[in-house]
């Protein structure tokens, strides 16, 4: 049973260019959760989606960032217009339908903006 | 505001021995809390947790003590292994209508020493 997968695992943009994330989540699961870690802090929440649904988005930045979970295929965290601050690491988690908390996350993806 | 700290950034144990890791939470509807390992360049990995309901869940060499009177949990690792080696984190989440987000300490980074 595979793990939470996620790609690219590291990304290199320039300031001013998109930058995609993706993230499939375990067999079975159909919670997803972004949490973006900076360097030397904690992770920290950005956003809960559901198929073709986004539950809670109130860690999301209000400008630039966006994430689907659509109802075919993984769970894209798009940023635009990349900033040097958007540099972090980026780590998806998800859950079973069933809500329990426990949420089991991906290797993740490290941004780097030029 | 940081709802949940880890004031200890760094703890050295030596092999053998037992590892305490602390965790304060300010958040009084925080009902489920959870430890996290994270090694470098992985995500982070589910250890234990427990709901609020409990005071001591346990799973072989880790117990999580919880005290909801001074808001704290801790971490008990005993006996400590160099594989413990790694950041452990403390999260919390209101389980109830929360929305399932996790809330993360800023870490501890754990050595154990031979």
């Amino acid at each position: 049973n595979a793990g939470v997968m996620q790609n690219p695992r590291h990304l290199v943009r320039r300031r001013g260019q998109e930058a995609r994330l993706r993230c499939s989540p375990m067999k079975g699961h159909s919670h997803v959760y972004w949490y973006r870690q900076l360097p030397e802090e904690g992770l920290k929440f950005m956003v809960y989606l559901q198929k073709e649904n986004i539950i809670d988005e109130s860690g999301m930045p209000k400008e630039r960032f966006s994430a689907e979970f659509p109802k075919e295929g993984p769970s894209i965290l798009r940023i635009q217009q990349v900033v040097r601050g958007d540099s972090a690491a980026y780590f998806c988690a998800s859950s079973p339908p069933i809500l329990n908390n426990e949420q089991f996350f991906g290797p993740g993806t490290r941004l780097t903006v030029l | 505001d940081q709802q949940v700290k880890q004031n200890s950034p760094s703890l050295s144990v030596q092999e053998g021995r037992i590892s305490i890791l602390n965790c304060d939470y300010t958040n009084s509807m925080f009902d489920y809390f959870l430890w996290y390992k994270k090694y470098p360049a992985e995500g982070p990995t589910f250890l234990i947790s427990i709901s609020s309901i409990k005071d001591k869940n346990e799973d072989g060499r880790f117990t999580v003590f919880l005290n909801k009177s001074a808001k704290h949990l801790s971490l008990h690792i005993v006996p400590s292994q160099p594989g413990d080696s790694a950041v452990y984190f403390c999260a919390a989440s209101v389980l109830t209508g929360g929305g399932n987000k996790l809330t993360f300490g800023t870490g501890t980074q754990l050595k154990v020493e031979l």
